[in-house]
């Protein structure tokens, strides 16, 4: 089963428009982390952000995290061409090491 | 190596075959995971390794799928009697141990039962 689950499922939007995932879950977390897949292949990290944080940046990429809610965001700014691709949320459970996934968000942006 | 390596890249078997596929972690990573990915799904946890010991394989789905890791390093799954519904991505993934440590994925292995 899976802990994660992301909205919207698909998302389309124009180059250089802003581009918002969310993700919730449903047990407590240690931490929660968002990657980015190509083509059905290789996931790529993208960030981690740890339960007692809310918000963290990193380039163009900015998530928050609210546990009270047992949810996350990803944005994405001034979005390219090039961010066209499946993104998923990931949490570690408390109760141990394994990692889930949810079911991401297929994000295409139109030149 | 400088990423997770994961070989075949792509494997086509008859249904009722066995099917072995390896996972190369980046070095020095003593956690090891095995995830299947379905068409527009997200990885579905199968296994994590912590050195050589499957410390949770909760999520094999029946007896026909094992993995090993005998020395801490190299893992291989391996499905046995193969069915159609096996056909997917396996992905592995590695990091250094630990909560809270980024995991690095290989390519995957897609699998395709005939």
């Amino acid at each position: 089963s899976q802990q994660g689950e992301e909205d919207p499922q698909a998302l389309s939007i124009q180059e250089g428009e802003n581009a918002t995932m969310n993700c919730s879950y449903k047990t407590s977390i240690n931490n929660l982390q968002w990657y980015r897949q190509n083509s059905g292949r290789g996931l790529v990290h993208l960030i981690l952000i740890r339960s007692n944080e809310r918000e963290k940046h990193s380039g163009r990429l900015r998530v928050t995290l609210d546990t009270s809610k047992k949810s996350s965001s990803l944005l994405i700014t001034a979005s390219r061409a090039a961010d066209t691709a499946s993104y998923f949320c990931a949490t570690d459970g408390t109760g141990g090491f394994k990692t889930i996934f949810g079911a991401g968000t297929r994000l295409f942006v139109k030149a | 190596g400088a990423g997770v390596s994961q070989t075949p890249s792509n494997k086509v078997t008859e249904k009722g075959k066995y099917v072995e596929l390896r996972c190369d972690p980046i070095s020095g990573h003593t956690a090891l995971y095995w995830y299947r990915q379905s068409l527009g799904q997200g990885p579905e946890f199968l296994i994590y390794f912590q050195g050589t010991g499957a410390a949770d394989d909760s999520g094999l789905p029946n007896d026909r799928f094992f993995a090993v890791r005998p020395e801490g390093s190299v893992s291989t799954l391996k499905i046995q009697r193969t069915e159609r519904g096996d056909s997917a991505v396996y992905l592995c993934a590695s990091s250094p141990g630990g909560v809270g440590n980024t995991i690095y994925f290989g390519e995957g292995s897609w699998l395709t039962v005939v």
